[in-house]
């Protein structure tokens, strides 16, 4: 256990579906992170929140729409998503952004037909 | 360019030592961090070096040469636990940023 949690762990969705990916850290960290991780490619920032506050956009299509309500929750919306992209995807806290280490949660396993 | 270097896949036996490699380059360096992930599960922090030299935690160590732009995990006393994905990343400066440069991961199988 490392103090961040994510659900669901696994996900299977159709183009056409809308749904949310949630992550809570237990840590009282003030930065958060997602991560896309697939096969024979190192992890892809996708965006980093910070105090609330959406810090990084690592140009990800606008299918995906992150969400950051506190410092403790990040979530994760997916709408009209396509079959590339599947993959696990990482949540990340640290206690600031600029040197401190992430801890990761288990991720989502995502599949989209 | 921002770019890590790592073997892909690694082969060793309980009980022996393993080492493994990681070359980078990066714009500016602010640490090198070493993960351990098992299939399926969250990438776990096993150790952080900045400054050059060898950080020893129980079974594992790191080492840092930044002239070099190289690093190694040292794994001692292999166990079959120990099969995982082991991932480098790089802290690198970007403008007024700092983010972290991931490598692709070396897939170790220790072997009975």
């Amino acid at each position: 256990e490392t103090g961040v949690t994510q659900t669901p762990r696994h996900l299977v969705m159709g183009m056409t579906n809308k749904k949310s990916l949630k992550c809570e850290q237990h840590l009282g960290h003030n930065a958060m992170y997602w991560y896309k991780q697939s096969a024979k490619k190192p992890l892809e920032l996708m965006f980093v929140y910070n105090f609330k506050e959406q810090t990084e956009n690592n140009s990800v299509p606008s299918r995906f729409s992150p969400e950051c309500p506190n410092s403790s929750h990040l979530f994760l919306h997916l709408h009209t998503l396509q079959p590339e992209d599947s993959a696990l995807y990482l949540c990340a806290s640290s206690q600031g952004t600029s040197s401190d280490t992430q801890y990761f949660g288990p991720g989502t396993r995502l599949t989209v037909l | 360019g921002q770019n890590i270097d790592q073997p892909t896949e690694m082969t060793a036996t309980e009980g022996a030592i393993v080492q493994i490699n990681c070359t980078y380059q990066t714009s500016g360096f602010n640490g090198l961090f070493w993960y351990q992930q098992h299939a399926g599960e969250a990438p776990t922090f096993l150790s952080y070096n900045v400054l050059d030299g060898l950080e020893e935690k129980g079974r594992f160590s790191s080492f840092l040469s930044r002239s070099k732009g190289y690093s190694y995990l040292l794994l001692k006393e292999l166990q079959m636990k120990d099969s995982a994905s082991y991932l480098c990343a790089v802290r690198a400066s970007d403008g007024n940023n700092r983010k972290l440069i991931w490598g692709l991961g070396t897939s170790l199988a220790v072997n009975p």
